[in-house]
């Protein structure tokens, strides 16, 4: 069964200061892996999309890896923001079917 | 603008009552989604739509219904079946062509049932 696994389940940080989230998955066969933002009460936002050859993609302060033989992604913020606080949703695709798969999400808050 | 667009926001029940949340979508997209929101969950499919007059069950479509008789148009009916209602509901678009097109969200809508 298609799978997605996010870490941790929540996070507080301080305004400034980097952080990293994980994804891992268990889809197969893989497509592409996309990571949303998604502010409270609002729909999801692509930040970035990572395809099977794509190691490392920035947007912004956000740089997403992906490791396709262990199955890994991870979300870097670096100089969080108040307006980074969101929840960060890992949801990867498989290529056989036009429904992705979602994780539940990594909860992140930003403290001044 | 080109866009995704949920209405209303937010969506007062009464038990026993159906509602229709509606979703309409300006970027000639082909595949259209409903999604449910619950708190520290993911995103759970409902229904989805790949093409006008045709629909296909999600995960959870029990005590939902949908239809598509405008590719711009994907309205979603809660039907006083569905258990535990009170969500947030998401509806989403995405071009057919590729599996790997981005999904398109609309800003979605609170349902409560009082």
């Amino acid at each position: 069964k298609n799978q997605v696994e996010q870490s941790p389940q929540s996070l507080i940080i301080l305004e400034g200061k980097n952080c990293t989230l994980q994804c891992n998955y268990t889809v197969s066969p893989f497509s592409n892996l996309r990571w949303y933002k998604q502010d409270t009460g609002r729909g999801p936002v692509s930040l970035t999309i990572m395809t099977f050859s794509e190691n490392t993609k920035s947007n912004g302060r956000y740089t997403a890896t992906l490791d396709a033989d262990t199955k890994q992604s991870s979300l870097h913020i670096t100089a969080s923001q108040l307006s980074d606080s969101a929840s960060y949703i890992c949801v990867v695709s498989s290529g056989r079917s036009y429904i992705p798969t979602f994780g539940r999400g990594t909860s992140l808050i930003v403290h001044p | 603008d080109g866009g995704i667009t949920q209405s209303p926001k937010y969506l007062f029940r009464k038990e026993g009552q159906n509602v229709t949340l509606s979703c309409e979508q300006n970027l000639n997209h082909d595949a259209m989604y409903w999604y449910r929101q619950d708190p520290g969950q993911g995103l759970r499919l409902i229904y989805y739509s790949q093409i006008v007059n045709d629909f296909q069950k999600g995960d959870i479509a029990e005590g939902y219904s949908v239809s598509r008789e405008k590719k711009e148009s994907f309205p979603l009916t809660v039907t006083s079946a569905q258990k535990n209602p009170t969500a947030f509901y998401l509806c989403a678009s995405r071009p057919n062509l590729g599996l790997d097109t981005e999904a398109f969200f609309g800003q979605g809508t609170r349902l409560t049932v009082v």
